[in-house]
């Protein structure tokens, strides 16, 4: 069983405010991951890490940003929140040492603006 | 038209068996994955295979890969109201220099019923 944590689970929010959604995992994996999730169910890949202060943009472009400071956690931010970034926020990571490349993911956050 | 496609809804009877079809494009993919996602949870990995296999079993669950045809499909024997969920068919995708990440079908419902 895969322990990756994501905190809050639910986050109702107006415009306008800072927001942090935190992402930590104790399995010691290299490579973390943020995928936002629209209501129709697809996933998009918004943002990844290879280790720690290493990050880069995934093929969804996304006005939040990330920081990974230490292996086992990779906050995600939203300066100035907007009903445009209310979705399904999921974080994973995975172990490159293992060659077949799955990912473990926590159980999101949903994120409201209002 | 999608790099990872499946059908949208599946409905089946309690102790039927279910299968749930996927096709990809990129026939370079190595491994391709399952994963199930129940209602306001994140996504759990069920299984995986390597592209140079054809079947996979795993308890319940028989995964076969047609390499040549591109496609991969899920099989559920016995299935269970438990197992009324989203499933998501992944491949993996290299992402920038050393890391990984997946590329995600649009998921298919199951709905068991009793």
């Amino acid at each position: 069983e895969a322990d990756i944590y994501q905190t809050p689970r639910y986050l109702v929010i107006g415009t306008g405010k800072k927001i942090t959604l935190e992402c930590s995992q104790t399995m010691g994996h290299d490579k973390m991951y943020w995928y936002q999730q629209d209501p129709g169910m697809e996933l998009h890949l918004i943002h990844y890490s290879y280790g720690v202060n290493s990050t880069e943009k995934g093929d969804l472009s996304s006005e939040s940003t990330v920081s990974r400071i230490r292996t086992e956690h990779f906050p995600l931010t939203l300066e100035s929140a907007r009903p445009s970034h209310t979705s399904q926020y999921l974080c994973a990571s995975s172990d490159s040492l293992r060659g077949s490349y799955e990912q473990y993911f926590g159980p999101g956050t949903r994120l409201t603006v209002t | 038209g999608e790099d990872v496609e499946q059908s949208l809804f599946l409905s089946v009877r309690e102790g039927d068996s279910s299968v749930i079809n996927c096709t990809y494009t990129d026939s370079s993919s190595t491994y391709l994955y399952w994963y199930k996602q129940e209602p306001g949870a994140g996504l759990q990995l069920l299984t995986y295979i390597f592209s140079n296999m054809d079947m996979k079993q795993d308890q319940r669950l028989t995964v076969l890969l047609n390499k040549k045809d591109k496609h991969l499909s899920l099989r559920i024997a016995d299935t269970q109201t438990g197992d009324s969920a989203i499933y998501f068919c992944a491949r993996v995708l290299p992402v920038g220099q050393a890391g990984t990440a997946l590329i995600f079908g649009k998921g298919t419902t199951l709905s068991v019923s009793s």
